[in-house]
């Protein structure tokens, strides 16, 4: 089982706003990134840190941390939007790395 | 532009082992972790250790300890993932990603990641 907890899935209505959230202990101590994965692609960086975006993610994405929740809001979901979302961060232990069961986001 | 290929998909028999290489182009390869990750079909990710390919260390995850290695060529900007005593349950895509690690504010982020390397383990 993951030290970090995601819904399973999420459905949003086309230009609605959606909040994924990551809960974990560890989260307290250590920063989170995001990833979405589309079918049959591999994942890529949406957000990490203190909600810091790579170049050529939209703006609609945004993160943030309250205690021991994270949370990756898309503002006005977009059909390309439709993805399994990951957040990661550490064990209690600090030396591993790992990753919540995923959030898939439906676009209706 | 910072890049990791990876090598092609293998089909290997119970008990056997696999070695995936990942070579990386558009960055100092030795300034940055590569970390490996797996993900088995319709599953999530997980997460299966890391190498230093300055250093050589490497760190695993408590699931793969003893039966992986991580090792790292730097001539050829090349990481290396080698899974021995295969099972059918390590059939799945495994991928490399690059851990930009920031030490000043302990930022830790994967990108980018390998197009993924596809393991099936079959009799």
């Amino acid at each position: 089982s993951s030290e970090l907890t995601q819904d399973p899935a999420v459905s949003v209505a086309l230009g609605q706003t959606l909040t994924i959230t990551c809960q974990g202990a560890g989260l307290r101590g250590y920063s989170v990134s995001w990833y979405q994965q589309r079918p049959g692609q591999a994942p890529i960086l949406v957000n990490y840190g203190q909600n810091i975006r790579p170049s050529g993610i939209p703006d609609r994405f945004s993160g943030s941390t309250s205690g021991n929740t994270a949370s990756l809001t898309i503002t006005g979901a977009q059909a390309e939007d439709e993805a399994d979302y990951y957040c990661k961060s550490r064990d209690s232990s600090g030396y591993h790395y790992v990753f919540g069961a995923g959030t898939k986001v439906t676009v209706l | 532009q910072v890049q990791l290929v990876q090598s092609g998909a293998e089909v290997k028999k119970p008990g056997a082992s696999v070695k995936v290489s990942c070579k990386a182009s558009g960055y100092a390869f030795t300034n940055y972790d590569i970390n490996w990750v797996r993900q088995a079909a319709g599953q999530g990710l997980e997460w299966m250790g890391w190498l230093n390919p300055n250093t050589g260390n490497t760190i695993y995850a408590p699931n793969f300890r003893g039966r992986v290695t991580m090792t790292g060529d730097t001539a050829i900007n090349t990481a290396y993932m080698e899974l021995s005593s295969l099972r059918s349950e390590d059939t799945a895509v495994y991928y490399c990603a690059v851990d930009q690690y920031d030490s000043e504010t302990f930022y830790s982020w994967f990108d980018p990641w390998g197009q993924g390397t596809q393991v099936t383990v079959s009799s």
